[in-house]
């Protein structure tokens, strides 16, 4: 089942407003990501975060690794109508063989009210 | 350069069929991994593959496999189809194993079983 707990589930806002979704794991992740996924779309990478207390941005979005390693967020600054979309973090979690895997949240569903 | 790519797009099947699920990657990236996105949830790791061996397995039962190729494509197979296996089956590539580069998803392949 799914071990990382994101919130808001869903949010509402008007067009112009900032944003702010956080994730929140019982366990330590060495890498965050963060996806948007359109309706019929996989999932599009936005941020990659990679060492505790890493405050990362790209264009209008902002991502934080909590230093503890079990947390992160996501900022969004005026937000505009192409914002809308599922918004999913994941942590990388190693398995043997050198193989590794992605952990998602249960995903932040971001509408904009024009 | 080319994404990932995954055939078919959508397809409906009824309990009990089975499926194959193609996936080209990125050029150049080695690893192929496969995840199951429930409606409403995020996306469930169920394999990952590298240089034609199976490198992680999620916890899907055995009706669920898979293999790569010498190119490095993948085919995700499911036999005796449930109806809870509807969902959108996504395809991800990254260059290699162990590493921690990110990973790239293609647009998923909607499967409904009736």
């Amino acid at each position: 089942g799914q071990q990382l707990n994101q919130s808001p589930q869903s949010m509402f806002i008007q067009e112009g407003e900032d944003v702010s979704m956080n994730c929140t794991s019982s366990s330590i992740f060495n890498t965050w990501l963060w996806y948007k996924q359109d309706p019929g779309e996989g999932p599009v990478l936005l941020i990659a975060l990679y060492k505790a207390g890493e405050l990362t941005s790209n264009g209008r979005l902002t991502a934080q690794f909590g230093i503890t390693r079990k947390d992160s967020f996501l900022n969004i600054s005026a937000s505009i109508p192409s914002d809308v979309g599922i918004y999913f973090c994941a942590g990388f979690r190693f398995l043997i063989q050198g193989a590794q895997k992605l952990v998602f949240g249960q995903g932040t569903r971001l509408t904009i009210n024009p | 350069d080319a994404g990932v790519t995954q055939s078919p797009t959508h397809l409906i099947k009824t309990r009990g069929q089975q499926v194959t699920l193609r996936c080209s990657p990125i050029s150049g990236h080695k690893s192929v991994s496969w995840y199951q996105q429930v409606l409403g949830q995020g996306p469930q790791f169920i394999f990952q593959y590298y240089e034609k061996e199976e490198r992680g397995r999620g916890n899907f039962p055995d009706r669920f496999s898979a293999r790569q190729f010498p190119n490095y494509s993948s085919e995700l197979n499911v036999n005796a189809l449930l109806l809870g296996d509807s969902a959108l089956y996504l395809c991800a590539s990254s260059t290699r194993l162990p590493s921690t580069d990110t990973q790239y998803f293609g647009p998923g392949t909607r499967l409904t079983v009736l």
